[in-house]
């Protein structure tokens, strides 16, 4: 089975950084994503790391260590509109389908 | 592309009742799977459909079940409704590579009371 392991919240100023961190343990680990989601709307996809290193999209960017079963999501330039709630989510090599934590509350604050 | 649609968006429903939901996939996607959200335990998988067969199952009572049609539409029925039924549940789908991204709909909000 898997387990993924995120904080529950976290609140940052406009303009700051902020990084979200996920560690997961799952056995055939095949890849890590990130999802936002807002009140009262769909989860949609922020990004995907496969291998180690870090993917960069625009303010977002996250980062994978394999070795350490461990990844965050980095978003720079915070704006109000980031206050949303973050979910990591691991695919196992087999079903590809992903296995989501319970997701971090975002909060930013002007 | 038309995203991915969920019919209908609110349900209210009592104990004991029978619901079905439907899911219309990003067109040309085979690949579609539910998942129940609540406030206490996240997101979790139901199961994923791909061309009209069960691929993979998460760790629900019988009493949720799901099909899909040779369009990729898919269906899924939850029947003697709990309490604990009260969810938002999405649908979300994806192409055929491993590697393809998940597209979610915007749910069914289900109250069971």
């Amino acid at each position: 089975g898997q387990s993924l392991e995120q904080p529950s919240e976290v609140t940052a100023v406009e303009g700051a950084i902020v990084q979200i961190n996920c560690t997961y343990q799952t056995s055939g680990f095949y890849g890590l994503s990130w999802y936002q989601q807002h009140d009262g709307g769909a989860p949609t996809f922020l990004s995907y790391n496969a291998l180690d290193g870090l993917e960069e999209t625009g303010r977002f960017s996250s980062f994978l260590s394999r070795s350490d079963s461990y990844g965050y999501l980095l978003l720079q330039e915070l704006q109000m509109k980031d206050s949303a709630s973050y979910f990591c989510a691991v695919s196992e090599g087999g079903s590809y389908i992903p296995t989501f934590g319970r997701g971090t509350s975002l909060i930013v604050h002007p | 592309k038309a995203g991915v649609t969920q019919t209908p968006r609110y349900l209210i429903k009592t104990r004991g009742q029978q619901v079905t939901l439907s899911c219309s996939p990003i067109s040309g996607h085979r690949s579609v799977s539910w998942y129940q959200q609540t406030p206490g335990q996240g997101l979790q998988f139901l199961f994923e459909y791909f061309s009209e067969t069960q691929r993979n199952k998460g760790n629900f009572p019988g009493r949720f079940s799901g099909r899909q049609f040779s369009n990729s539409r898919s269906e899924m029925n939850v029947s003697t409704l709990e309490l604990g039924d009260s969810a938002l549940y999405l649908c979300a789908s994806k192409g055929t590579s491993s590697t393809d991204t998940q597209y979610f709909g915007p749910g069914t909000r289900l109250t069971v009371l």
